[in-house]
């Protein structure tokens, strides 16, 4: 089946240390974007590219770092330099023609401090 | 930055009942999307909407873009214990050359048996 795959499902973190989010998907889509969802708000963009090789900060991107080597990876970093990793991360894809096409979600990883 | 009021935040209805929800913005946007997430999941794209004034249907789930592009609505029809959930609405607008997605700050539906 098509789709987005996030792991791991549940992520610990502990001080001073980096830890890799993963996303892949198989949907050919060109676009693929990170958020972060915290208890209340609305999702949150951190980064998002819209072709290999090219990224973009959303609004949130200080802590956080990603690549696009591959059109159907694209890897999230979260740094030592973010102080409040605690959260539920979402990746997400479109296809990139007119840019309306709708966001599709993976199931998410929880990244929680140790 | 930009921002989209999404209501009511959460509400409890008895199956059977129909359940009404909106976003509100004072930014114009393209298009709009309806989302429903479930605990522990990612979210689940419900309705897309791409034109001022476009009323679609999926199944018991109606919404509509708003004429002046700048509110959408979610209404489920005889509501059931599965649409429990957390509904999100998202307007998409185009900021400096570069597409860009606001989502709201979600409803979370709670259905009575």
């Amino acid at each position: 089946d098509g789709g987005i795959t996030q792991s791991p499902k549940y992520l610990f973190r502990k001080e001073g240390q980096n830890v890799t989010l993963s996303c892949e998907q198989n949907l050919n889509h060109d676009a693929m974007y990170w958020y972060r969802q915290d208890p209340g708000q609305g999702l949150r963009l951190i980064y998002y590219s819209q072709i290999v090789n090219d990224f973009q900060k959303g609004d949130i991107a200080e802590g956080y770092s990603v690549s696009r080597e591959k059109k159907e990876s694209f890897p999230l970093t979260v740094t030592s330099a973010q102080k409040n990793p605690t959260a539920f991360y979402l990746c997400a894809s479109s296809i990139y023609d007119s840019g309306n096409q709708p966001q599709h979600f993976g199931d998410g990883t929880r990244l929680s401090i140790l | 930055g930009q921002q989209l009021n999404q209501s009511p935040q959460s509400m409890f209805i008895q199956e059977g009942e129909d359940v009404s929800m909106n976003c509100t913005s004072s930014s114009i946007f393209n298009t709009w999307l309806w989302y429903k997430q479930d605990p522990g999941e990612g979210p689940v794209l419900l309705i897309a909407l791409y034109k001022a004034g476009e009323l679609t249907s999926n199944g018991r789930l109606t919404a509509q873009f708003g004429i002046t592009r700048k509110d959408s609505f979610l209404n489920i029809s005889a509501s059931i214990p599965s649409d429990v959930g957390i509904y999100f609405c998202a307007g998409q607008l185009t900021t400096s050359g570069t597409y860009k997605y606001i989502f709201g700050t979600g409803t979370r539906l709670k259905v009575l048996a």
